[in-house]
């Protein structure tokens, strides 16, 4: 079975600057990806970054990182140059990925992001 | 552009109720539909999946008789809540799937209240 552990409920940061979201998961999957979602109050799921877990190098997506230790198992997202519209809701995601197969996503418990002046 | 089209995005209703909620993958052929659930506060968590033409499978929990889910084409899928009660009252949210190594794209959800 896989798991996702996020183990801030709640995080500030201040206007531009950088902070980090912690994820780490558990799974006997061989392939596997990995994923940051970020939901304001409107409820939308917005994808942020996807790594694969045979990716070497992290993933980016512009002011979005994603630094990767599979030994340790951690799925961290970086958010660089932190702006007020960056307040939400934030869900570390994973999901099996066997070829040929579409699996689901299981889902982190969240953390609530609160960008301040 | 949104790739997953999902409607209504708020229902209010009576108890007793049935409500339908559609999701449309726009860009690409969805061979499977995840359709989660988020209680207030809580995490996304699944409710069932389905694949097109065939019938969906349920998660541990979850009353296969009342929440019905037709996935009669590659575009469309629907979640139809029957016999609506408040406790049904969530935030439900649908993920459609093709490839494997694309991102997984969501609906904007749809907000069910029974009153």
């Amino acid at each position: 079975a896989q798991k996702i552990t996020q183990t801030q409920p709640g995080m500030f940061v201040q206007e531009k600057e950088a902070v980090t979201l912690d994820c780490t998961y558990d799974t006997s999957d061989p392939s596997y990806g990995l994923f940051w979602y970020k939901q304001p109050s409107s409820g939308e799921m917005i994808f942020l970054i996807y790594q694969g877990s045979y990716d070497q190098q992290n993933a980016t997506e512009g002011r979005y990182s994603l630094n990767f230790q599979k030994a340790r198992k951690s799925a961290n997202l970086v958010i660089s140059a932190s702006q007020l519209g960056d307040s939400a809701m934030y869900f570390c995601a994973m999901r099996d990925e066997v070829a040929g197969t579409a699996s689901k996503l299981t889902f982190g418990t969240g953390t609530r992001l609160q960008v301040t002046l | 552009g949104a790739v997953v089209s999902q409607h209504p995005s708020w229902v209010i209703c009576k108890s007793g109720t049935s409500v339908k909620i559609e999701c449309r993958s726009l860009d690409f052929q969805a061979t499977t539909m995840f359709w989660y659930r988020q209680f207030p506060k809580q995490s996304l968590m699944l409710m069932a999946t389905s694949n097109e033409g065939s019938k969906a499978t349920y998660e541990q929990g979850v009353e296969k008789d009342k929440f019905l889910i037709n996935h009669a084409s590659l575009t469309l899928s629907t979640l139809t809540v029957t016999s609506a009660h408040p406790e049904d009252s969530s935030f439900y949210i649908c993920s459609p799937t093709g490839q494997l190594n694309q991102p997984q794209h969501f609906g904007d959800g749809t907000r069910l209240s029974i009153l």
